[in-house]
């Protein structure tokens, strides 16, 4: 196993566009999480995923924001109409949770970073 | 609602000196992480506190968590230049946040020769 994966690396858009990213998780994790982090904060929490149940959404995740996990295994997060202060770097990361979970580590991804312009 | 704070939030040292970075967090936690994040790169993983007195090392930084104090300190002894970074704590707060990771703002440390 390689690790989080996440696609694109970069992605610059214009305003209104809308745009998706994809995150693969280390595939014995059953939890999925998102977060974006701006120049110079720490990451916020937008959503999780837990086998393919979005568990929590953040007050973060506006309507324009959606998150999906279809098969439990891979995730999408779109963002519609992207606006200037979406721009940011947006991380994913796994875990695995539950009875014979043998770690309490989260792995990151190397993040999407998104420029709207 | 969970607060982590760290502090300071930037901090230039020389070389060769000692220096602390403390993490305050508001309500009681499982379990606290540190990461390192260099600039345009993702999170990498430093250590894992699980419980009341943990202490872990590895190489020139040493983290420590006390929970009755809400308090996590990372150490570094004799800095060198390769540890500018900036540096976060995270705390997962179980079932009382959802199970997953609050960050603080982060420290910005710069070592000069």
């Amino acid at each position: 196993d390689t690790g989080v994966s996440q696609n694109p690396r970069h992605k610059i858009t214009k305003r209104g566009q809308n745009v998706t990213f994809r995150c693969d998780p280390i595939s014995e994790h059953n939890r999925l999480y998102w977060y974006r982090q701006t120049l110079g904060q720490g990451p916020e929490f937008l959503t999780y995923f837990q086998n393919e149940a979005q568990l929590e959404k953040s007050r973060l995740l506006s309507d324009r924001f959606s998150a999906e996990r279809p098969k439990g295994s891979f995730s999408t997060l779109e963002i519609q109409r992207t606006e200037q202060g979406d721009s940011a770097m947006y991380l994913c990361a796994s875990s695995s949770y539950g009875q014979g979970s043998r770690g309490y580590g989260y792995t990151f991804g190397s993040g999407t970073r998104l420029t709207v312009v | 609602e969970l607060k982590v704070e760290q502090n300071p939030l930037f901090l230039s040292m020389q070389e060769g000196k000692n220096y602390t970075i403390y993490c305050n967090y508001s309500t009681t936690s499982d379990r606290l992480y540190w990461y390192r994040q260099d600039p345009g790169k993702s999170l990498e993983s430093l250590f894992v506190l699980l419980s009341n007195g943990a202490v872990k090392q590895e190489g020139r930084l040493m983290a420590s968590l006390d929970t009755k104090a809400r308090l996590s300190t990372l150490h570094i002894t004799a800095a060198v230049h390769d540890l500018s970074a900036t540096y976060f704590c995270a705390v997962d707060a179980g079932r009382t946040s959802g199970s997953r990771l609050t960050f603080g703002e982060g420290t910005q440390l710069t070592v000069n020769p």
